[in-house]
This record gives structure tokens, sequence and C-alpha cells, in this order.
């Protein structure tokens, strides 16, 4: 299939470790990247490729991939990381870009 | 660094052509992927397209027969051009810079957005 199936919502203590998870057949072939949204601003990459991580993204976002799931990991989550989590991949034909629903994560 | 901007109507009426132009500053267009992606009120992020700096490009299936990203390389902006439309393209629209590449999996990402523009349909 052509798409990418995320929970819609996540909660997690302050400073505690929560998992994001992504389904899907592309997963097998393609890394996803995530993105983390917050209302009024631009996505920001998070996690892309294997595990990497852009400057200026602090060490508590980690990413990893099994078969067809991707997970984000953030670990001693923060109140700033309050915020809608999506992944994306390419489909398996190397054609169209997928976007996983979005999972909004509460930092309680 | 390499920054982008879109800009563009924010009010266009149903039936017409919704017109955005991003422009890329600190770096030129003639490398990477240049995506459209939007966010309708309430929903979430929805892919629209993106152009190779070859100038191949692909689309949503579901915008595929109304949408069109093209490059300007003279004045490094990419646009995208989306016919006919309705309330339902209401939406803030993002430019993003795209990378592909491989490391035992494939890999795609988008590590440069612009701050997004709402286009409102009425």
């Amino acid at each position: 299939s052509s798409e990418l199936t995320q929970d819609p919502a996540v909660s997690v203590a302050l400073g505690q470790t929560v998992r994001i998870t992504c389904r899907g057949d592309s997963l097998r072939d393609y890394y996803a990247s995530w993105y983390h949204h917050k209302p009024g601003q631009p996505p920001l990459l998070v996690i892309y490729g294997k595990h990497n991580r852009p400057s200026g993204i602090p060490d508590r976002f980690s990413g990893s991939s099994s078969g067809n799931t991707a997970s984000l990991t953030i670990t001693g989550a923060q109140a700033e990381d309050e915020a809608d989590f999506y992944c994306v991949s390419r489909d398996s034909s190397a054609r169209l870009l997928l976007f996983g629903g979005g999972t909004k994560l509460t930092v309680l | 660094q390499v920054q982008l901007q879109e800009s563009g109507p924010g009010l266009v009426k149903s039936s017409e052509t919704l017109s955005l132009t991003c422009t890329v500053s600190g770096g030129s267009i003639t490398t990477h992927y240049w995506t459209w992606i939007r966010q309708p009120p309430g929903k979430g992020l929805e892919w629209i397209g993106y152009i190779y700096y070859s100038g191949s490009n692909n689309y949503s299936p579901s915008l595929k027969s109304r949408a069109t990203i093209s490059l300007d390389t003279s004045k490094n902006q990419v646009s995208l051009k989306l016919s006919s439309v309705t309330t339902a393209d209401t939406a803030v629209y993002y430019c993003a810079r795209g990378t592909s590449g491989w490391s035992t999996l494939y890999f795609f990402y988008m590590d440069v957005w612009g701050e997004g523009t709402t286009v409102t349909v009425s």
C-alpha cells in the first residue's frame, strides 16, 4: 500500500521517554524522515536517514527502523517538544511522497 | 544558509487558479528537489508535488490534474499553480528543499522550509 500510519495522539510525562511510530510498506525500502510541527511555524526536520539528526536538534531525539515500522524516540521529553510529529517517506516506486497523518504529542 | 520564502495572493476566488512563488536565497535551485506541501485548517500536512532540478516532477495523485510546479532558474524561484480551486484548497502552503540518497535503505528528507503562506479560497 502507499500509506503511512501514525497513532493520532500520544502523551508523556515531563522527563520521561516516548516512542512515536509510523507504519507502511514503503518503510521496507525507505527510511522515514521525522518532522516536529508547532502551530504557526514551519515543520522542523528532527531525524532523517538511518538515525541522523540535523545540526541543532537535541540528542534526546533518535530514530530507528525495523521492517515496515519506523520509530521516533524522545528520551527525556521536554515541554517544548509538545507538537505534532509527522513521518515522511517516498513510496516504493520512488515517485510519490507519503506523509503520515501526524501524531499529536502532549507533554504532561 | 539557504532560505525559502513563499509569496502570492492570500485570497483566491473559487474556480480560479492559485499561483504561488517560492524564492530561494543563499543557494541555487539547480540542485535538490523542490517540494510543495500544504496544511488545511485543522488537518495534517499534505504533499502536493515536487520538481527535481533537472525539471522532472511528480504530483500527488489527488492533485495531479490541477497542479503544476516549475522552476525559473533566472530568478532562482519555484512556482506552484493550482487550477480550478475550491474552498477545500484553503490552506497554509509551504515550499521545502528535498534531498534523496541511499544508505542501506533509500532516504528522502526536507531540511529547509519556508515560513508558509496562507491562502484562502472564497
